[in-house]
């Protein structure tokens, strides 16, 4: 199946600094991908939808001044966490899709963020 | 709207017992559905799908029919084993949207030796 790899997979900042984490196919072209956050023992929540050479589109209550989303070409995309904060730790996991409405999700392994 | 009920966790078994974890859904039309499973520290991994009424999807042993008749997706194994362990998610992907995808909660499977 497709391959989608995420990087870092974990990272450990101080409070105010940003972190960037990057979401890479690579083996097939998405224009599209997908950014997920998931609290402990929960489902994923969408936070935003990465479109190749546009801005993202977030899902309703994420910041998108606090979660940079960046879609530089269709095989990355970028999530920059700035000015991150204690609350903000958290696993955040990336996907993509392949072509066709049928076509299923490949997600990434995950970055899980840990702010002091 | 569109949406996963799935069975609420956690569920613990001992090896080689039936596993049975419960998936409803609602939607309009005819979405696709998926079971994904987490690995403890790990992404989400495809285990199976079905993408129309009546398919069967199956991995591993595991296996799912997709019922349009009762809107469900149940995730079916006939004897676990402790690698087994791990979240499993239940999702649908509507028709012609391109983009959504609904997940469930996840159930938490433990299986003991």
């Amino acid at each position: 199946g497709a391959v989608v790899s995420q990087h870092p997979s974990r990272v450990i900042c101080k409070s105010g600094t940003s972190v960037k984490i990057e979401c890479r196919s690579l083996d097939f072209q998405a224009t599209t991908m997908f950014w997920y956050r998931q609290f402990p023992k929960q489902s994923l929540m969408l936070m935003a939808t990465s479109n190749e050479g546009s801005k993202a589109t977030y899902e309703q209550g994420v910041e998108k001044d606090k979660f940079l989303i960046n879609h530089a070409s269709l095989t990355l995309s970028t999530l920059t966490v700035t000015s991150a904060h204690p609350e903000d730790s958290s696993f955040y996991i990336c996907s993509a899709r392949t072509a066709g409405s049928t076509g299923e999700l490949f997600f990434g392994e995950g970055s899980r963020l840990t702010v002091l | 709207g569109d949406s996963v009920t799935q069975m609420e966790g956690p569920v613990t078994l001992s090896e080689e017992a039936f596993l049975t974890i419960n998936c409803t859904y609602t939607a309009t039309g005819y979405p696709s559905l998926f079971w994904y499973v987490q690995y403890p520290g790990e992404g989400l991994q495809l285990l199976l799908k079905a993408t129309k009424a009546d398919d069967k999807g199956s991995n591993k042993g595991f296996e799912a029919t997709y019922r349009k008749e009762t809107t469900s997706f149940h995730l079916e194994k006939g004897s676990v084993q402790v690698s087994d362990s791990a979240v499993y998610f239940c999702a649908l992907s509507p028709r012609n949207t391109g983009n959504q995808f609904y997940f469930g909660t996840g159930t938490s499977l433990t299986v003991i030796p």
